[in-house]
């Protein structure tokens, strides 16, 4: 079935580490999103993009990077430079024809 | 970026209609108005999306003011499945950019 699979759905670090977040899509879909949500929270924006090997920043992109290297994935790395990186991160993706989000299930970082 | 007010809660009982405001004074002619709904620990669904026009699908129906500043989302018969948090954005006509989420209505519904 097509979709948006993240991974790991839970994933725990020390502080000082990278950590990779995986988001992959087989829906052909040209515009790929990360959120990022807190408790009781929206969601805020980390990057997006909208075409292969071209992304933009959003709102909240500091202490984050990410890569669009093949149509289908958009890895998320939440760096060192993250004070605050305990959250829930989403990934989305569109077409440009409806702008419909679909979204995956998410990936919940905890840093101990 | 265009920004909607929601408000923060909103209850509802079991097999009753649930109208569901949002208002978007700002909105541009080209916005696309979406709904989505989040359950505890999941991701958004889309639920709905229109421009001007009010649209239904399965799931529920969208009423848009004819000024196009304020929206409504209609559930028409409500579930203990429904109760989640419901966001209502304004996409731009150009795809690609920013969807801005803002912290939603919270639907309970009672049994």
């Amino acid at each position: 079935d097509g979709g948006i699979t993240q991974s790991p759905k839970y994933l725990f670090r020390k502080e000082g580490q990278n950590v990779t977040l995986s988001c992959e899509q087989n829906l052909n879909h040209d515009a790929m999103y990360w959120y990022r949500q807190d408790p009781g929270q929206g969601l805020r924006l980390i990057y997006y993009s909208q075409i292969v090997n071209d992304f933009q920043k959003g709102d909240i992109a500091e202490g984050y990077s990410v890569s669009r290297e093949k149509k289908e994935s958009f890895p998320l790395t939440v760096t060192s430079a993250q004070k605050n990186p305990t959250a829930f991160y989403l990934c989305a993706s569109s077409t440009h024809n409806t702008g419909e989000l679909f979204f995956g299930e998410g990936s919940r970082l905890t840093v101990l | 970026d265009a920004k909607t007010t929601q408000p923060n809660s909103m209850e509802s009982n079991e097999e009753e209609p649930v109208h569901l405001p949002c208002n978007h004074s700002t909105i541009s002619g080209t916005d696309y108005i979406h709904w989505y709904r989040q359950l505890p620990s999941q991701g958004p669904e889309y639920v709905i999306h229109g421009l001007t026009s009010n649209v239904n699908n399965r799931m529920a129906s969208l009423a848009i003011a004819e000024d196009r500043k304020s929206s409504t989302l209609i559930l028409h018969r409500a579930t203990l499945r429904d109760a989640a948090v419901y966001y209502c954005i304004l996409r731009p006509d150009n795809y690609g950019q920013n969807f801005v989420f803002g912290p939603g209505t919270r639907l309970s519904v009672l049994p």
